[in-house]
């Protein structure tokens, strides 16, 4: 069965403290991983989308990478504003999209 | 770019009432537009797909009768709770994008509702 996993589910750090956000992925015929991050009572807003193993993308502090298994969304000395629910979406060979749960991060100024 | 917008943002209503919600494209046209449901501290939920002038897809689960999905041009689509109950109570968002299958999908910004 198809499934994402993201951990932590949750992660407090100190401002400027550097870390990464793990989502583990069992997709068969993956056509797409997607990074999406979602503050309180908001929609989700678009981040990245990685299509093949190796692929790597950034967007200020953020990077995403992407394995055969696995995702990583790395976020260098994060600020407050950082802090959101970040949430990961894998397309499968039939373009559907499975979410992970999220990990929701909080930075501490 | 890529800009979805949803109205109305938040609303209230009496159990037995009908509510609907409309989703725009703003800047883009969108042949396909999607229909999540969140509960809190959750992940999204998918309720249904729909193509622009066809019937939605709903997923497994999901009421068509209860859920009235119109896609009614390529910048409009529109979600109806019909005789709402207070288990209808969530976080209803919708995504669009422009049809091509690995395209993103963009969200709007919610709209909560809350049936009393």
């Amino acid at each position: 069965e198809d499934q994402v996993t993201q951990s932590p589910e949750a992660l407090r750090l100190q401002e400027g403290e550097s870390s990464s956000l793990n989502c583990s992925y069992t997709v068969s015929g993956l056509r797409g991983l997607f990074w999406y991050r979602q503050d309180p009572g908001k929609g989700p807003e678009f981040l990245f989308t990685l299509y093949s193993a190796g692929e790597e993308k950034e967007k200020e502090r953020l990077k995403a990478t992407l394995t055969k298994k696995e995702s990583f969304l790395h976020i260098t000395a994060p600020k407050p504003e950082d802090s959101a629910t970040y949430l990961c979406a894998a397309m499968d060979s039939n373009y559907q999209l499975i979410w992970g749960a999220g990990t929701k991060l909080i930075i501490k100024p | 770019g890529a800009v979805v917008s949803q109205h109305p943002s938040r609303v209230i209503c009496k159990s037995g009432t009908s509510v609907k919600i409309e989703c725009r494209s703003l800047d883009f046209q969108a042949t396909t537009m999607f229909w999540y449901r969140q509960f809190p501290k959750q992940s999204l939920m998918l309720m249904a797909t729909s193509n622009e002038g066809s019937k939605a897809t709903y997923e497994q689960g999901v009421e068509k009768d209860k859920f009235l999905i119109n896609h009614a041009s390529l910048t409009l689509s529109t979600l109806t709770v019909t005789s709402a109950h207070p288990e209808d109570s969530s976080f209803y968002i919708c995504s669009a994008n422009t049809g091509t299958f690995q395209e993103t999908q963009y969200f709007g910004p919610g709209t909560r509702l809350l049936v009393l």
